[in-house]
C-alpha cells in the first residue's frame, strides 16, 4: 500500500526566512513523488516531481525538494519565503512501477508567511 | 490553450436529488480522476479511468457514479445515496505515455453544497 504523511497541519514563517514543509512516504519499490500547491477555491498546481536521479529537485516559483531514500522523506523547501507563498501544500506519491495506479495525496500543510 | 475545465463552479443540491459535475479536458490525456476534498482530510479518490469505456472505483466510490464515453470527458454523478456530499470536488488528468510525462493537471474545482 502507498501512503503519505504530512506531519504538520500548519507552518508559520516570517517573510524572507527559509521555509520547509515536511513529507514522508511509504511505497513498495521506488517512489514517484510530487508537490502541489493550492490557493483558496482553486485546483491544485504542480510544483515539482522526483522520478530518479539528483536528490535535489528544483521546481516552480523558487521551490525545491530534497529526496532522502533512507529517511523516506521528500521535504519541500524555499530559501526565502514570500507572503504570496501562503497556501495549502500537498505531497503525493505512487510507486514508480505500479502500473499507473493513482497518486495518493497527503492531508496537506497550510503555509502562512507573515510580513 | 490546453486545459481541464470543470463546471459548474458552484452547485447546490436538494436532499434526494442526483447532480452531475462536468469535467472536460483538451490535453489528449489518457487518464482522468475525481477527488473529493474536505477540510483537514486532504484529497480522497472517488473514481478514475485510464481508457475510454473503462473506470475503477477509488477509496470512497459509494454514492457516486461516472462514465467515460469520450476521451475528453469524465462526468461525475453524485447520487442521493451519497449522504454527505457537501465538499469541493476536483478533477484531474494525466498522460500515461511514460514516467517523464506523468503528472496531474487539475481543474479549478466544483463546490457542491446540500441545501
Amino acid at each position: 500500500a502507498q501512503s503519505v504523511a504530512q506531519p504538520e497541519d500548519q507552518v508559520n514563517v516570517a517573510e524572507g526566512n527559509p521555509l520547509t514543509v515536511k513529507c514522508t512516504y511509504s511505497v513498495s519499490g521506488n517512489p514517484y513523488l510530487f508537490w502541489y500547491v493550492q490557493y483558496p477555491n482553486r485546483g491544485l498546481q504542480f510544483l515539482l516531481k522526483y522520478i530518479t536521479g539528483d536528490n535535489l529537485v528544483k521546481g516552480s516559483y523558487g521551490f525545491e525538494a530534497e529526496f532522502n531514500k533512507s529517511q523516506t522523506s521528500f521535504h519541500l523547501k524555499k530559501p526565502s519565503a514570500l507572503v504570496s507563498d501562503s497556501a495549502l501544500y500537498f505531497c503525493a506519491v505512487r510507486a514508480l512501477n505500479s502500473g499507473n495506479t493513482p497518486l495518493v495525496f497527503g492531508k496537506g500543510t497550510r503555509l502562512s508567511v507573515i510580513a | 490553450d490546453g486545459g481541464i475545465t470543470q463546471s459548474p463552479k458552484y452547485l447546490f443540491r436538494k436532499e434526494g436529488q442526483n447532480v452531475t459535475l462536468s469535467c472536460e479536458q483538451n490535453l489528449n490525456h489518457d487518464a482522468m480522476y475525481w477527488y473529493r476534498q474536505d477540510p483537514g482530510q486532504g484529497l480522497r479518490l472517488i473514481y478514475y479511468s485510464q481508457i475510454v469505456n473503462d473506470f475503477q472505483k477509488g477509496d470512497i466510490a459509494e454514492g457516486y457514479s461516472v462514465s467515460r464515453e469520450k476521451k475528453e470527458s469524465f462526468p461525475l454523478t453524485v447520487t442521493s445515496a451519497q449522504k454527505n456530499p457537501t465538499a469541493f470536488y476536483l478533477c484531474a488528468s494525466t498522460p500515461l505515455t511514460g514516467p517523464g510525462d506523468y503528472f496531474y493537471t487539475f481543474g479549478s474545482g466544483t463546490r457542491l453544497t446540500v441545501v
